[in-house]
């Protein structure tokens, strides 16, 4: 079955200094993997998105985020955080089974300090 | 493009009161989902749809939940009656559909702003 860890609720970092949001992921194939964003009050944005084209993926606003099969990991990194970073993060999985499922992590909620 | 539409944007009932929620999706995304996401968690697939059929209700609390896509465009989802811990936002997002996985590329899930539902 497919799942998604995210293995810290909140994680606080200073306004410069690098973002690591941690993802792990369960999949019995290939998965799908993604990052999406969840500002306060907005609707989800995707940052980012894994489909074996290349394990080093790069999204919107500077974040990236690596795929690890060894580690059957996919976490999130920002070299300099930005006060306007601070959000919800969730990594998500998909599967296809005659249609497309996504299945959400429980999110990571990123404090930047000024 | 415009995105997908939700409304309202804020619900405020008492509990044992009805409220329904609308969807609007992205032209030509023939997939719509509602999820449902409670504070601190993260979002719950409640129904699927595929224009018009049901994919996947298996988490749809149906003594209480409904919803609907009649024309296969628009999407209506309904509790009655609420309780407390329906509070959550209400999310309904929309895909391309695909009878067999898409071009990587094309694999996007697409959010609409949600719907904030408090039950007092």
């Amino acid at each position: 079955a497919q799942s998604v860890t995210q293995l810290d609720s909140h994680v606080s970092v200073s306004e410069g200094t690098p973002v690591l949001l941690r993802c792990n992921y369960s999949s019995s194939y290939s998965p799908s993997l993604f990052w999406y964003v969840q500002h306060p009050n907005k609707g989800l944005q995707l940052l980012l998105k894994y489909t074996s084209a290349a394990t080093l993926v790069k999204g919107i606003n500077g974040f990236e985020a690596e795929f690890k099969k060894s580690e059957t990991s996919f976490h999130l990194t920002k070299p300099s955080a930005h006060m306007s970073d601070a959000a919800e993060y969730f990594c998500v999985v998909s599967l296809f089974s005659g249609t497309y499922k996504y299945i959400f992590g429980t999110g990571t909620r990123l404090k930047v300090l000024a | 493009e415009a995105g997908v539409a939700q409304s309202p944007r804020y619900k405020i009932i008492e509990k044992r009161q009805s409220v329904a929620f609308w969807c609007n999706p992205i032209s030509g995304h023939a997939t719509l989902y509602w999820y449902q996401q409670i504070l601190g968690q993260g979002p719950k697939l409640l129904i699927q749809f595929q224009n018009n059929g049901v994919v996947d209700d298996s988490q749809l609390p149906k003594d209480r939940f409904s919803a609907e896509r009649l024309k296969g465009v628009d999407s209506t989802l309904k509790i009655q009656p609420a309780k407390l811990e329906d509070s959550a936002v209400y999310l309904c997002a929309s895909s391309l559909v695909a009878a067999r996985p898409l071009a990587p590329t094309n694999e996007k899930l697409f959010f609409g702003s949600g719907t904030q539902l408090s039950v007092l």
